[in-house]
């Protein structure tokens, strides 16, 4: 059973270029969540998607943007990067609530360096 | 202040030793409480969840949760080198969004 999978692994980008980022979520799981980990930080809430929707979203500006497929993986975009992007992008999957799987299963990550 | 405090160690112990983590937080809200654990350029690994109060025992790990004091622990028995990684604490609130607010993480090296 695949886990969460995202791609690319690792990309370096300068200032000011743009970036996708893919997720593919956990079979059986309908939400993905992106956070970004900081070095030396904990994972930091970027948004949530459910039913193609932005559903919840932290402290991060408009340039991060995101979507969802009728599949449910998702892309998260950022736009017009700055040096203190540079983190480790995590997905996460995770159904529903109401079932009783309170698992959030992550990817791997994406490894973004900005130059 | 943060709303989840974690000190980021790094914490050595000797293979064998039991390992004792920590988180405070400050929202009286939250409600679930994880543990995870990250190793070097991989993404977090659920350990354990606990809802509201009480302990909870799997294996060699034990998490426990003091709404009272807003303290929730990790505790590892005897310790090995494979424990090696960074520990991160998460909790979120009992509403439909699935939110999860993490600490900064434990670094933990157990030495054979």
């Amino acid at each position: 059973d695949a886990g969460v999978t995202q791609s690319p692994t690792h990309l370096i980008k300068t200032r000011g270029q743009q970036v996708t980022l893919r997720c593919s979520p956990k079979s059986g799981h309908d939400t993905v969540s992106w956070y970004q980990q900081a070095l030396g930080q904990g994972p930091q809430f970027i948004f949530q998607y459910y039913e193609e929707e932005e559903r919840q979203r932290g402290n991060f500006p408009d340039r991060f943007s995101g979507h969802q497929f009728p599949n449910y993986s998702s892309e998260l975009n950022v736009n017009a990067l700055l040096l203190g992007d540079s983190a480790l992008y995590l997905c996460a999957s995770s159904r529903e609530l109401g079932s009783t799987d309170y698992g959030y299963t992550f990817g791997s990550g994406t490894r973004l360096t900005v130059v | 202040q943060k709303e989840v405090e974690q000190d980021p160690g790094p914490l050595s112990v000797p293979e064998g030793a039991i390992v004792s983590l920590n988180c405070t937080y400050s929202n009286s809200a939250f409600q679930y409480f994880m543990w995870y654990r990250q190793y070097s350029r991989k993404g977090p690994e659920l350990l354990m969840y606990t809802y509201s109060s009480g302990n909870k025992e799997d294996g060699r790990f034990t998490a426990q949760v003091d709404k009272s004091s807003k303290y929730i622990s990790l505790f590892i028995r005897d310790s090995q080198p494979s424990d090696s990684a960074t520990y991160l604490c998460a909790m979120r609130m009992n509403t439909g969004f699935q939110k999860l607010v993490f600490g900064t993480g434990t670094r933990l090296l157990v030495s054979p």
